[in-house]
């Protein structure tokens, strides 16, 4: 089992550049999820896809943030343009069921705008 | 909206001692769920409570739903070196349209050896 895989593990970009992180969920699992960690707010959801669909986006932070879920296999959470307070650690988790089921998170990408 | 509290943020402790920390959430909740994340790494799951009152063990881990499901707590008996890390609870209103797993900000553990 390989794992929730996200890319790149490292992101450091310009103000008002656009930057797209990448995630695979675990073969088999339903739901995926992305987190934004920071210091100050802690975890957050920005969106939930339950069978590559769009289930709960309120917590995606404004326009500039878009997310898809073209199959079952893949998701890009993506930002533009990206400005220095969208800094934070961006997470990938997937589940089998939904939201009763424990979350298997990848290793995050660590983003930081300049 | 729903909130899920874990209060202090750090907690520093002897190795050897025993170590609590709570989570309260402002509703009910459906259930509960505990993860560990180590410096530099991401959530790991360690365990999901459902029943009110429940009780599961790990280890030298010990963890608890509150009679009125509102609330969570995470025992350390003798800590190590290897407890060192973030606790985070994450807590699920009853299973709706709506429903949303909500993380408390965590306690950070560090351990003197």
């Amino acid at each position: 089992d390989a794992g929730v895989i996200q890319s790149p593990r490292h992101e450091v970009t310009e103000m008002g550049q656009e930057v797209t992180l990448r995630c695979k969920p675990i073969s088999g699992h339903n739901s995926l999820f992305w987190y934004r960690q920071t210091m100050m707010r802690g975890l957050e959801l920005l969106i939930y896809f339950n069978n590559n669909v769009p289930i709960d986006d309120s917590g995606m932070p404004e326009d500039r943030f878009s997310a898809k879920m073209p199959n079952a296999s893949f998701s890009t959470l993506k930002i533009q343009p990206s400005e220095p307070r969208d800094s934070a650690v961006y997470f990938c988790a997937s589940s089998i069921w939904d939201l009763n089921s424990p979350l298997h998170f990848g290793n995050g990408t660590r983003l930081t705008v300049t | 909206g729903q909130q899920v509290m874990q209060i202090p943020q750090y907690q520093h402790v002897q190795e050897g001692e025993d170590f609590t920390t709570y989570c309260n959430s402002s509703t009910t909740l459906s259930n509960i769920q505990w993860y560990k994340q180590r410096p530099g790494g991401h959530p790991v799951f360690l365990i999901q409570l459902v029943k009110s009152g429940e009780v599961k063990k790990q280890k030298r881990l010990t963890f608890q739903f509150g009679e009125a499901k509102k609330n969570s707590s995470l025992h350390i008996t003798a800590t190590q070196t290897t407890d060192v890390g973030t606790y985070f609870c994450a807590g699920l209103l009853a299973v709706g349209a709506n429903s949303k797993l909500t993380f408390g900000k965590g306690i950070t553990l560090s351990v003197r050896p």
